[in-house]
């Protein structure tokens, strides 16, 4: 059972450049969440996904983020118009459904590297 | 709202004890996580505690009191492989996202 993958692992993008980053989840797994992670810092929740349904987007920047997760095919994070800024690594997690009134433990996969020059 | 507070950083010397601290504000609570991470690495799942109590796990520890909304992080026998940063996570009633701490880097000396 292969664990989340993510790709590419790194990623160079210059200033106003687009970013996609791929993110598919365990098998099993319908629920995927995006982080973001500064160097020496903590993660910060960016978008919860389930297939094909945004259920919380609260942690991502209102312009230029967006995510999605299709019924076929990996979740994708993409960023626009990339700047400076949004150099980080971001981390995939995927969990299987999730029950009411709680939370399931949530697997990563290896991250992706953005570096915008 | 909901917040975290944990150490920034722990010292510990190589065969001892060391306790990480995570104490947690947040309505609905429902349980804590540990995560470790090591530098460049991704996070990985350690423990969950739901209900009051101590769970053990091989050298590591995981301790909750929710009446003092409070955990801590045990690891004992230390090996220079646990040097890595170490975060509590919550989840509660309220949403299904986990809230993260800060994290708190462990540095082992021999």
């Amino acid at each position: 059972n292969a664990g989340v993958m993510q790709n590419p692992r790194h990623l160079v993008r210059r200033r106003g450049q687009e970013a996609r980053l791929r993110c598919s989840p365990m098998k099993g797994h319908s629920h995927v969440y995006w982080y973001r992670q500064l160097p020496e810092e903590g993660l910060k929740f960016m978008v919860y996904l389930q297939k094909e349904n945004i259920i919380d987007e609260s942690g991502m920047p209102k312009e230029r983020f967006s995510a999605e997760f299709p019924k076929e095919g990996p979740s994708i994070l993409r960023i626009q118009q990339v700047v400076r800024g949004d150099s980080a690594a971001y981390f995939c997690a995927s969990s299987p459904p999730v029950a009411t009134g709680g939370t399931e433990t949530q697997y990563f996969g290896p991250g992706t590297r953005l570096l915008v020059l | 709202g909901q917040s975290l507070e944990q150490p920034s950083e722990v010292t510990a010397v190589e065969g001892a004890i060391v306790q990480i601290n995570c104490t947690y504000q947040t309505s609905g609570f429902y349980g804590l996580s540990w995560y470790q991470q090591h530098d460049g690495g991704a996070p990985t799942f350690l423990s969950y505690n739901a209900l009051d109590g101590l769970e053990e796990t091989g050298r590591f520890s995981s301790f909750l009191s929710r009446s003092d909304s409070y955990g801590y992080l045990l690891l004992q026998e230390l090996q220079m492989k646990d040097s890595a940063s170490y975060f509590c996570a919550v989840s509660s009633d309220s949403n299904y996202q986990l809230i993260w701490g800060a994290g708190t880097k462990l540095i082992i000396k021999p």
